[in-house]
């Protein structure tokens, strides 16, 4: 299993420039995260999705789209990039845990994509 | 509201004991989450422990729930330099697959 994978790892764009960052899991859950990860903010939501077809609005969702054709995919779009939107983005997935004492969504993240907008 | 804090920063000498404190303040929350962060990667999942617990051990890792001030705390025994990371709690509240994280703990061990 590859876990959860993002590409690209890196990317540079200009003010105005679009871009999709695409996340992969093979891992058959059901759950998938936008995150992005600001110095000294933790991670912020941005968009998740609760299944193929179905996407839903985080903590900060302004300047992002985001797709989930298929259940493996989960695709988030920056339409006419900001400055602002410079930051690390980290996808994640998770399902529902069941054991005898937990109920739980656990969350696997990818290694990140780093963006610049300058 | 739901709001999780942390400590910016704890450093330690190796073979010490390191102790990251995480308060938070939705008492609903019923699972609460440490990530580790090793630089340049995700994060990974290190424990969790259910809101009706007081402590969870695992290995070196040691997990207390002070419910009734919202305080959560991580202790690593025997600290190693590979432990040097930054370190986030997160808290889920019921029926939620949304996690709400706290800024992070950066963990630095010395030799």
């Amino acid at each position: 299993n590859a876990g959860v994978t993002q590409t690209p790892k890196f990317r540079v764009l200009k003010t105005g420039q679009s871009m999709t960052l695409l996340c992969a899991q093979d891992m058959n859950h059901e759950y998938m995260y936008w995150y992005r990860q600001d110095p000294g903010m933790g991670l912020r939501l941005i968009h998740y999705s609760v299944g193929e077809g179905t996407t839903a609005k985080g903590e900060v969702p302004d300047g992002y789209n985001v797709s989930r054709l298929k259940k493996q995919n989960f695709l988030l779009g920056l339409e006419s990039a900001a400055p602002s939107q410079t930051s690390v983005y980290f996808c994640a997935s998770s399902y529902v845990g069941r054991t005898a004492d937990y109920v739980g969504f656990e969350q696997y993240f990818g290694p990140g994509t780093r963006l610049t907008v300058t | 509201g739901e709001d999780v804090e942390q400590s910016l920063f704890l450093s330690v000498r190796e073979g010490d004991s390191s102790v990251i404190n995480c308060t938070y303040t939705d008492s609903s929350s019923t699972y609460l989450y440490w990530y580790k962060q090793e630089p340049g990667a995700g994060l990974q999942l290190l424990t969790y422990i259910f809101s009706n617990m007081d402590m969870k051990q695992d290995q070196r890792l040691t997990v207390l729930l002070n419910k009734k001030d919202k305080h959560l705390s991580l202790r690593i025994a025997d600290t190693q330099t590979g432990d040097s990371a930054i370190y986030f709690c997160a808290e889920a509240m019921d029926s939620s697959y949304k996690l709400i994280f706290g800024s992070g703990t950066r963990l630095l061990v010395r030799p």
